[in-house]
């Protein structure tokens, strides 16, 4: 995915362990997102950033924090891994809102276990 | 990746035949709507969107449409091909969260040979 890319692709991680997501972009948009994406949930919102050290949540925030200390960078933290956080997570980048469309990486599959 | 599919309304079609894709959408005040496609393993791609103040509007080889009367969206593939398989999503802009997009569960698009 041009301009948008995430790391680890794919994360196994133990129940109570810390875990850090990374998106980078080289765009320059303003506002970047992370979804986690799980059968028969679609891709729900778990915070999003619109500026540097400017984040907000999003419907399924609780267990995650972020951070975003310079454009093109956005991280996603589990501060303690629970199974129920076994997922795909997306990271999205847009230029602006509301009428503008989002990129999204490729994604992290994260299993914990 | 293949869990993406799960659940999801399934279109099962032949190639070279035409597809449509149905959603509806939740909030009447949301302006700016968009299909985004998604294959095994990967992130979701913008296909086409279209603002609320046009009813249709069109690229290569897909069609979107917009009822706003009835909060509905369709998304027309002409002549589909095998590499149209895919979860197809909608979005709107959610005027109530800082214009954050608002995603649907997604339909599977199978396209038989």
């Amino acid at each position: 995915d041009a301009g948008i890319t995430q790391s680890p692709r794919h994360k196994v991680t133990e129940t109570g362990t810390p875990v850090t997501l990374r998106c980078h972009q080289t765009e320059n948009h303003r506002y970047m997102y992370w979804y986690r994406q799980d059968p028969g949930h679609g891709l729900r919102l778990i915070h999003y950033s619109y500026g540097v050290k400017d984040t907000d949540k999003g419907e399924v925030s609780d267990g995650y924090s972020v951070s975003r200390s310079k454009t093109e960078d956005f991280l996603l933290t589990l501060e303690s891994a629970t199974s129920s956080q076994t997922s795909v997570y997306f990271c999205a980048i847009s230029a602006g809102t509301p009428n503008y469309g989002y990129t999204f990486g490729s994604g992290t599959r994260l299993t914990v276990v | 990746g293949e869990s993406v599919g799960l659940h999801l309304p399934t279109l099962s079609v032949q190639e070279g035949d035409n597809s449509i894709i149905n959603c509806a959408y939740s909030n009447s005040a949301s302006d700016y709507f968009i299909w985004y496609k998604q294959e095994s393993g990967k992130g979701p791609q913008f296909i086409i969107d279209i603002r609320s103040n046009m009813d249709k509007r069109q690229g290569q080889r897909v069609t979107v449409l917009l009822n706003k009367t009835v909060k509905h969206l369709s998304l027309q593939i002409a002549a589909t091909q095998p590499g149209d398989s895919a979860v197809y999503f909608c979005a709107e802009n959610n005027r109530g969260s800082q214009g954050n997009l608002i995603f649907g569960k997604g339909t599977k698009l199978s396209v038989k040979p």
